[in-house]
């Protein structure tokens, strides 16, 4: 079955300094994933897609992730945090095979601390 | 676009009575999903839609919950009854695609926050 692990419930960066994600993914088949943000209070919205095109995907909001196939790796990177990149993020599979109705598959989420 | 609205968006109740959560979609789409998150379980997916019809409920917790489309522009899950661990945040989410497709974007509401006492 497919399935995603987000490495590190907790990251705490400083504001200017890399953000790091990680996203390790599980599946028979290559994957559709994404990457979904969470401001506290409110619903999730999506960062970026990885759907089998550019390994290198960019998002919103300066965030890029790279697909690596070889590591099975769909991390999320952005090269100057800010202040208001505090949120939870969630990485996501849709599981194969790709006809069951656009469901999705969430990890654990990652809760980002951006310190001043 | 005024977005997947979600009513109420706090709710607070007694256990042993009924909870109904009620979900718009963003109009136009086919696809529509109920999520619940709490802290120790992370985002379920509890139900999804697709053009209307009931696709997978493998999510339900059990059987005092249930979920309706009545039509593309409503949804309802209801909770009955409801019980102090149900208490979670629970977000609709909609997304275009007929038939659900598998790239399409989840777009999510604001949650309803639900406590039972």
């Amino acid at each position: 079955a497919q399935s995603v692990t987000q490495l590190g419930s907790h990251v705490s960066v400083s504001e200017g300094a890399l953000v790091l994600l990680r996203c390790n993914y599980s599946s028979s088949v290559p994957p559709y994933l994404f990457w979904y943000v969470q401001y506290p209070n409110q619903g999730l919205q999506l960062l970026l897609k990885y759907t089998s095109a550019a390994t290198l995907v960019k998002g919103i909001n300066g965030f890029e992730a790279e697909f690596k196939k070889s590591e099975t790796s769909f991390h999320l990177t952005k090269p100057s945090a800010h202040m208001r990149d505090a949120a939870e993020y969630f990485c996501a599979v849709s599981p194969a095979p790709h006809n069951q109705g656009g469901k999705l598959i969430f990890g654990q989420g990652t809760e980002l601390s951006v310190k001043p | 676009d005024a977005g997947v609205i979600q009513s109420p968006r706090h709710e607070v109740t007694e256990m042993g009575q009924e909870v109904t959560l009620r979900c718009k979609p963003i109009s136009g789409h086919n696809s529509l999903f109920w999520y619940r998150q709490t802290m120790m379980r992370g985002l379920e997916l509890l139900i999804y839609f697709n053009n209307n019809v009931p696709i997978d409920d493998s999510g339900m917790p059990e059987d005092r919950f249930s979920a309706k489309m009545p039509n593309a522009s409503f949804s309802t899950l209801k909770i009955q009854p409801s019980e102090p661990r149900d208490s979670a945040v629970y977000f609709c989410a909609s997304s275009p695609g007929s038939g659900g497709v598998p790239t399409d974007t989840q777009y999510f509401g604001p949650g309803t926050r639900l406590t039972v006492l």
